[in-house]
């Protein structure tokens, strides 16, 4: 199947830690993606990860791959409330150049 | 920073009738892709595009839709006879090679068919 999924909501404290996860169904995914989407905005790219890494931090972002589960997550360090925004797992996969799959999406909010 | 850009932002349209949704991808990318967003639903990839030729296309884009490249600087996507179930948030993409080179997506375009 095409399935990437991802809870649906995120609720966490302003300065605490965010962590989004995704789980995908096909081994041969080469590249995994992390997207936000602010109101009324496209899909803002935040990050990516290459299938044979298991691990990328981008300053307050922390990407963590584990292939052997499938299991996709996003830790967002010291959350603001500019984190607001859903947050979509993506993936390309090797039998397809230029076909992103998405998943539902993560809408995180912070609370004071 | 280059951006990709989408008009217009919000297209109210009666169902039968043609819809034109245009895209100015980023000036030196050479893919180009549309995908569109129900509302509640998935981001759902529609079409990829290249060297003016459909290079991928998924099972939503049938007969009805169309691309086009109609000068140096537009990406269009027609929908011929408009559905209910058209309506969506469409969004553009380009990116300067594929396989997984990063794809950077307009505002979209959100269409409603009455």
């Amino acid at each position: 199947g095409e399935d990437v999924e991802q809870s649906l909501f995120l609720s966490v404290r302003e300065g605490d830690s965010s962590v989004i996860n995704c789980t995908y169904t096909d081994s041969s995914s080469t590249y995994l993606y992390w997207y936000k989407q602010e109101p009324g905005a496209g899909l803002q790219l935040l990050t990516y990860i290459f299938s044979n890494m298991d691990m990328k931090q981008d300053q307050r972002l922390t990407v963590l791959l584990n292939k052997k589960d499938k299991h996709l997550s996003l830790r967002i360090a010291d959350t603001q409330t500019g984190d607001s925004a859903i947050y979509f797992c993506a993936e390309i996969r090797a039998s397809s150049a230029s076909k992103i799959i998405f998943g539902s999406g993560t809408r995180l909010s912070i609370r004071p | 920073e280059p951006e990709v850009t989408q008009t217009p932002s919000h297209q109210v349209t009666q169902m039968g009738q043609e819809v034109i949704l245009r895209c100015v991808p980023i000036s030196n990318h050479l893919y180009f892709y549309w995908y569109r967003q129900i509302l509640g639903q998935k981001v759902e990839f529609l079409v990829s595009f290249y060297n003016n030729e459909i290079s991928e296309k998924s099972e939503i884009f049938d007969d009805q839709f169309s691309v086009e490249r109609p000068d140096g600087s537009n990406f269009t996507l027609k929908i011929r006879s408009t559905k209910l179930e058209d309506s969506a948030m469409y969004f553009c993409a380009s990116s300067l090679t594929s396989g997984g080179d990063t794809q950077y997506f307009g505002p979209g375009t959100r269409l409603t068919v009455l």
